[in-house]
């Protein structure tokens, strides 16, 4: 059971827009902290690519965009692409839980 | 650009300790003042942050992994280290090593290691 509420999956078809949502509590995003997002493809290491709710890190397309309000946050992507099948991850601070960093459970996009 | 590197035994014996190593190049692991994280996935699951370590000493672990988690620091090798003991086939994952991206309390994770698959069997 994560910290950080995800979809299991989210599906669209090329050139379509997809969003995935990231659901916290008063104690991690709803107490201001930030949320980050990262890219997870099979056998290779995460790859930043929102950070502080909505900056991109560089070389990261403007197709990808984050947002933050209240308790939750979402990403965006938009003309959506093959190469962007992969597992996502919001990711956050909670001061619940020891000066814990927490991650969501994941969202499997599928590019139909 | 800081790179990371984990190396470690790759096959833990169920009861014994799993320890790994991050090794930081391309910069030095005490500048900046930054935490330096331990994460994991298991087969299958989600991400976990197991715990970091402050380029002083101090660290900050999971709550469900904290009785069995030690992290330790060696600014002069540029490497910081992973010890999680009494291990069950439950711990089986790939270990990523990972850098805040930035010093302040909620940063991010950038970069990351490619990572380290640590499995547990007798």
């Amino acid at each position: 059971q994560s910290v950080l509420t995800q979809p299991p999956s989210v599906s669209g078809a090329p050139g379509q827009r997809v969003t995935i949502s990231c659901t916290g509590n008063s104690s991690n995003i709803g107490a201001g902290y930030d949320v980050h997002w990262y890219q997870h493809l099979p056998g290779t290491a995460p790859k930043p690519l929102i950070y502080g709710n909505t900056n991109r890190p560089s070389g990261v397309p403007d197709r990808f965009s984050g947002s933050k309000s209240g308790t939750s946050a979402s990403l965006a992507i938009t003309g959506l692409q093959a190469e962007d099948e992969a597992d996502y991850y919001c990711q956050s601070y909670d001061s619940s839980l020891s000066g814990s960093k927490v991650f969501g459970g994941g969202t499997k996009l599928t590019v139909l | 650009q800081v790179q990371l590197q984990e190396s470690g035994p790759g096959l833990v014996k169920p009861s014994q300790t799993l320890s790994l190593t991050c090794t930081v190049s391309g910069g030095s692991i005490s500048s900046g003042r930054y935490f330096w994280s331990w994460i994991r996935q298991p087969a299958g699951k989600g991400l976990e942050w197991i715990g970091r370590i402050y380029t002083s000493g101090s660290t900050n672990y999971n709550p469900s992994l904290k009785s069995r988690v030690t992290l330790s620091i060696d600014t002069s090798k540029n490497q910081f280290s992973l010890n999680l003991s009494s291990v069950t086939a439950a711990d089986t994952a790939v270990y990523y090593c990972a850098k805040d991206r930035a010093n302040m309390i909620g940063s991010s994770f950038d970069p990351w290691g490619q990572g380290t698959l640590v499995t547990v069997s007798s």
